[in-house]
Formats: C-alpha cells, structure tokens, sequence
C-alpha cells in the first residue's frame, strides 16, 4: 500500500478564489490521479499527473480551471481555479503502486473537502 | 462509459449474505473492488484479472465474469464492519491503469 497525505483536510472559500491542494506520498511512485467526489456520488477522474511531463485531463476538465503540478515523484498539487459553489466537492488524490502478481492498483488519500460560498 | 452497479443499496442484518454486481459495456482487462465509509478514503479491498477467478478478503469474495464483462462482490456472513458503500473500478487496455468507477452500492449491516 501506500502513506498518502493531503492538505489541506478541508476548506471553505469564497468564489472568485483559488486553492491549492497537496498531496505527499512516503515513497516514489510513477502514476498519481486526481479525482472529484461530489456528496454521494462516485469518483470522477479529473486527470492524470506523471513526473516530468504535462497532466492529462479528462473530458469535462481543463488546465486553467484545475492547473497540476508533479514536481518530483511524491509530491503534487491540485488548484481549483476562479471557485464557483459548483466546485464544492471532496478532492482526492491516488497513487498507482504494485499489488500482486504483477499487477498495480490505485490507492486512495484522505481527500479534501472543500466548501465553496 | 461509467460500469453500472447494482443493487444501488441493500441493508442486512448481521451474518446475511449480499452479492454487488459490476457491468461494463466495454472489454475488461480488470477490475477492482473498493469501499468507502462516511468521511473516509476509499480502502482497496481486491483485484480481479482472469474471467472466473475469485479473490478474498476477509469474508468478502470477487468474481470476474470476461466474457460477460462484469464482476460481483459477495459478502459473506456479513459483519457491521462491512458497512460503507462499494465502488468497483474497471480498467480496460486502452485506459492504462486508468479506473473508471461504478455509480457505488450502499450497504448497511445491522446488529
């Protein structure tokens, strides 16, 4: 598995604004995803950060509203840009690592809530 | 194309049995179970890769159906910690190691 952590835990902003969100892995890894998790709702990916080259973002999803930074292996930062209350949501990062057998899995941060006014 | 899950929810009583479904209308290369309780992270539980395969996890088994591609969950004498809602996440080979997830299936044990 992995040690994720994520700051901050949970905010509450003002719209017009901007927040960064970080997430810190304990060891390397390759692959990081960002995800959006509306109240009750499933994961949506919003995209896919690998060190050293620009992140990939789903349909739905655009650099200047959720600019990713992956400055080294075990970092990287989320920003939700120009926040609307629409943005209100859990953030949540993950980290692709090896399980069994050959195969990898994602594991799971412990996700920013943000509340946007 | 998000999997489809079913049942949406499901409350038991402690020690029942419940089975979660998982379809895709795409070719699966994987898929993999997790579960999420309130306020909390989602905690893998398990992976499926080959078509019939089952894996385990305390008392909670996985199957993986290819050629019908999907997956099911089984819960097994199920316990109040088993509690939170399930996502799977299907992975086919054109994604790579990208999860689409499944709309979740809320589960409540009861003593």
């Amino acid at each position: 598995s992995a040690v994720i952590s994520q700051k901050p835990s949970r905010d509450i902003c003002q719209r017009g604004t901007s927040l960064t969100i970080q997430c810190q892995v304990d060891s390397q890894v390759t692959m990081m995803f960002w995800y959006r998790q509306q109240p009750g709702q499933s994961l949506t990916l919003i995209a896919t950060a690998n060190q050293g080259s620009e992140a990939t973002y789903e349909s739905g999803f655009v650099i200047d509203k959720f600019p990713i930074s992956r400055p080294n292996l075990t970092f990287s930062t989320l920003t939700v840009s120009n926040m609307s209350p629409e943005d209100s949501s859990i953030y949540l990062c993950s980290v692709l690592r090896p399980y069994r057998g050959g195969t990898d899995t994602q594991y799971f941060g412990p996700g920013t809530r943000l509340t946007v006014l | 194309q998000q999997p489809v899950q079913s049942p949406q929810a499901v409350i038991l009583r402690e020690g029942e049995d419940a089975v979660i479904n998982c379809s895709s209308s795409k070719a699966l290369y994987s898929v993999h179970w997790y579960r999420q309780k309130h306020g909390e992270a989602p905690v893998f539980l398990m992976i499926l890769l080959k078509g019939g395969e089952q894996k385990g996890h305390e008392k909670i088994s996985a199957s993986f159906n290819e050629k019908k591609q999907q997956s099911s969950l089984y819960l097994t004498a199920s316990q109040l910690s088993y509690s939170g809602t399930y996502f799977c996440g299907t992975e086919n080979r054109a994604a790579g190691n990208k999860l689409t997830f499944g709309g979740g299936t809320r589960v409540l044990v009861k003593p």
